[in-house]
């Protein structure tokens, strides 16, 4: 588990302003997942990535930008962060084969917009 | 796409019974179904996972039952322990083109009273 990491893990930030939240695994895994996670709603995926260069969205990517120029980063940004964008934030990576490998999963990031 | 529900969203036993949550999915092209566990303030953990060719899997105290026909699939723990105590989610793989992402169920706040 130490394999991946987030940073920010807390974050209070306002409406309007531009948040991003980093992801580092170093397990050289190739797929890496961005999610939420609220109350009642479980774990939604935002976006995820195939490979470096390679990403596509989730169920939720409305507001979110991501970016993979290396393999082991996974940036994601909110451009104008709003009230509704509150949650945890999970990082996760997959091994080097389809996305049925087991994911691994960040300590997460608790934003907070006010 | 694919929907997955999930059943009960909280459950309490007494320490040393059964639990059993269930889950069902709405796409018939999912063939990988795995299990989290979520400890407070906790990253997710895969706990169990069951492949679309088996219809049952057992790792000591807990199992995982799969029904194709049905498009339903449950985790069973037994002899439950107060360290059993945790959100757990169950997940399907769904395939989007040429990629599959996991959609996962909305979870089970499980308590187990000593």
């Amino acid at each position: 588990d130490a394999g991946i990491t987030q940073s920010p893990r807390y974050k209070i930030t306002e409406t309007g302003r531009q948040v991003t939240l980093m992801c580092h695994q170093t397990w050289s895994h190739s797929y890496m997942f961005w999610y939420r996670q609220d109350l009642g709603h479980g774990l939604r995926l935002i976006y995820y990535s195939a490979a470096a260069d390679i990403t596509d969205k989730g169920e939720v990517p409305d507001g979110y930008v991501v970016s993979r120029s290396k393999t082991e980063n996974f940036p994601l940004t909110l451009e104008s962060a709003t009230r509704s964008q509150t949650s945890v934030y999970f990082c996760a990576s997959s091994g080097t084969s389809a996305p049925q490998e087991t994911q691994y999963f960040g300590p997460g990031t608790r934003l907070l917009v006010l | 796409g694919e929907n997955v529900e999930q059943h009960p969203s909280t459950l309490s036993v007494q320490e040393g019974d059964s639990a059993v949550i269930k889950c069902t999915y709405s796409d018939s092209a999912s063939n990988y179904f795995p299990w989290y566990k979520q400890e407070l303030g906790k990253r997710p953990q895969l706990i169990i996972d069951i492949r679309s060719n088996v219809g049952e899997k057992k790792d000591q105290r807990i199992a995982v039952t799969l029904n194709k026909t049905a498009k339903h699939f449950s985790l069973h723990i037994t002899e439950t322990q107060p360290e059993d105590s945790a959100v757990y989610f169950c997940a399907a793989l769904n395939y989007g083109g040429s990629q599959g992402n996991l959609i996962f169920g909305k979870g089970t706040k499980l308590s187990v009273k000593p």
